[in-house]
């Protein structure tokens, strides 16, 4: 399967841990999305990185979440000292590498991460 | 700034009966519009894209959708309707860019159920 992968696919935490969602891309492509869903809503944009490069964060809520895409490996969601409201399905895009105006380029998305915090 | 509003957050319909799902946005630009399925418990799937050109955009599992620019509107349509498309319909928006990507804008998503 060449798609976007997640880990774990189900995850959970008691309040106060850190939570650590990886994302590996397809296979050539280097633009990567963050979005959570919350139960009965639709995504929302957290923060797009490319590599080694946050490139708009603005999605992303200033304390506790952080976000990194390092040269070699996968895409790292991080969100220390969870709480209740963290709950949610946290979904990986990426989309693929080119030049101009590339981003009709649809964006291909992993099947999630459902966090769950006891 | 983009919006996306998807009127109805649950439709039913009877098995081959038309599927009308709509999605109308804002934006200060010409926009790039999207249509994703998803199935419980997985990742989205993209149905299909409007980018330029023709306005009326045909997807997969007979779904298409038509761009109307003066009623800022994408509605989804599929002529007949099948239990395999219960699922949960998401459009989305994103901004066009010679530059970079841009993240995009979903609606809250409609669900919909098919009656045998």
């Amino acid at each position: 399967n060449a798609g976007v992968m997640q880990n774990p696919r189900h995850l959970v935490r008691r309040r106060g841990q850190e939570a650590r969602l990886r994302c590996s891309p397809m296979k050539g492509h280097s633009h990567v999305y963050w979005y959570r869903q919350l139960p009965e809503e639709g995504l929302k944009f957290m923060v797009y990185l490319q590599k080694e490069n946050i490139i708009d964060e603005s999605g992303m809520p200033k304390e506790r979440f952080s976000a990194e895409f390092p040269k070699e490996g996968p895409s790292i969601l991080r969100i220390q000292q969870v709480v209740r409201g963290d709950s949610a399905a946290y979904f990986c895009a990426s989309s693929p590498n080119g030049t101009g105006s590339f981003s009709n380029q649809p964006q291909h998305f992993g099947d999630g991460t459902r966090l769950s915090i006891l | 700034a983009q919006s996306v509003t998807q009127l109805g957050s649950h439709v039913s319909v009877s098995e081959g009966a038309l599927v009308l799902l709509r999605c109308n946005y804002s934006s200060s630009v010409p926009p790039y519009l999207f249509w994703y399925v998803q199935y419980p418990n997985q990742g989205l799937q993209l149905l299909l894209k409007y980018t330029t050109g023709a306005t009326l955009v045909k997807g997969i599992n007979g779904f298409e959708a038509e761009f109307k620019k003066s009623e800022t509107s994408f509605h989804l349509t599929k002529p007949s309707a099948h239990m395999s498309d219960a699922a949960e319909y998401f459009c989305a928006v994103t901004r066009p860019s010679g530059t970079g990507r841009r993240a995009l804008t979903f609606g809250s998503g409609t669900r919909l159920q098919v009656q045998p």
